[in-house]
């Protein structure tokens, strides 16, 4: 069956940027839009944004000065950055799909990666 | 941005309660609400979509109702696998928000 899998750095030095990639395994990353969704330790969870398999992007206002989503369908991955972090950017990060239609909800999850911003 | 409020915040019950939770936004979102259960170290899995759908493969005790501002969650008869924090979450508008959570602990 299809399954997401973060990977990246688990540990980033303030100012620095963040890079995270998700792959997608047992399916095609077409006709789907791909997100990015973050939870700082005990904390709730918070839509950063997503990538639609052609290349289309929303993100959330709060960060979008500082994100950038990408995806290569030849690999079959997405990828998030985010520049400039704080501690505040201290969070597990999930990828997870989003079906398409009007009445949606993220129906895929990864298993989350801790990304620690630390000096 | 829509806000949710969720509650209560936490909650103890003990197996074989009915269990309800509120979710409450901060403008009309017809029925553009969905819940996940999340438990400790793992992602969120969804149970409800678009506030009354049950999602395949979730048991019948979980249930969803309204629309508007107004929405529940109730388990109908609480399993022990059921303790771990709920979550809804808006699809009506970007940027796509969640509830601070509820809680679910064993009494």
């Amino acid at each position: 069956q299809v399954q997401l899998q973060e990977s990246g750095p688990g540990l980033v030095k303030p100012s620095e940027t963040l890079s995270l990639t998700c792959t997608v395994s047992g399916g095609s990353i077409s006709n789907y839009y791909w997100n990015w969704i973050r939870q700082p330790p005990g904390k709730g969870l918070e839509w950063i944004g997503y990538i639609y398999y052609s290349g289309s992007t929303n993100y959330n206002p709060s960060l979008k000065s500082r994100v950038t989503i990408s995806v290569d369908t030849s690999k079959n991955q997405f990828s998030l950055k985010l520049s400039s972090v704080t501690a505040a950017d201290t969070a597990v990060y999930y990828c997870a799909r989003r079906l398409t239609g009007d009445y949606w909800h993220f129906d895929l999850w990864g298993r989350g990666t801790l990304v620690t911003v630390s000096s | 941005d829509i806000q949710l409020t969720q509650s209560p915040s936490s909650l103890s019950a003990s197996v074989g309660d009915r269990v309800t939770i509120t979710c409450r936004a901060s403008q009309s979102i017809s029925s553009y609400l969905n819940w996940y259960q999340q438990k400790p170290g793992k992602a969120p899995k969804v149970l409800i979509y678009a506030a009354s759908n049950l999602q395949s493969g979730v048991p019948s005790r979980f249930s969803g109702s309204g629309s508007g501002t107004d929405f529940t969650l109730t388990i109908s008869s609480l399993q022990p696998e059921d303790f771990a924090t709920y979550y809804c979450q808006q699809t009506y508008s970007a940027p796509y928000t969640f509830g601070q959570g509820t809680e679910l602990e064993i009494k």
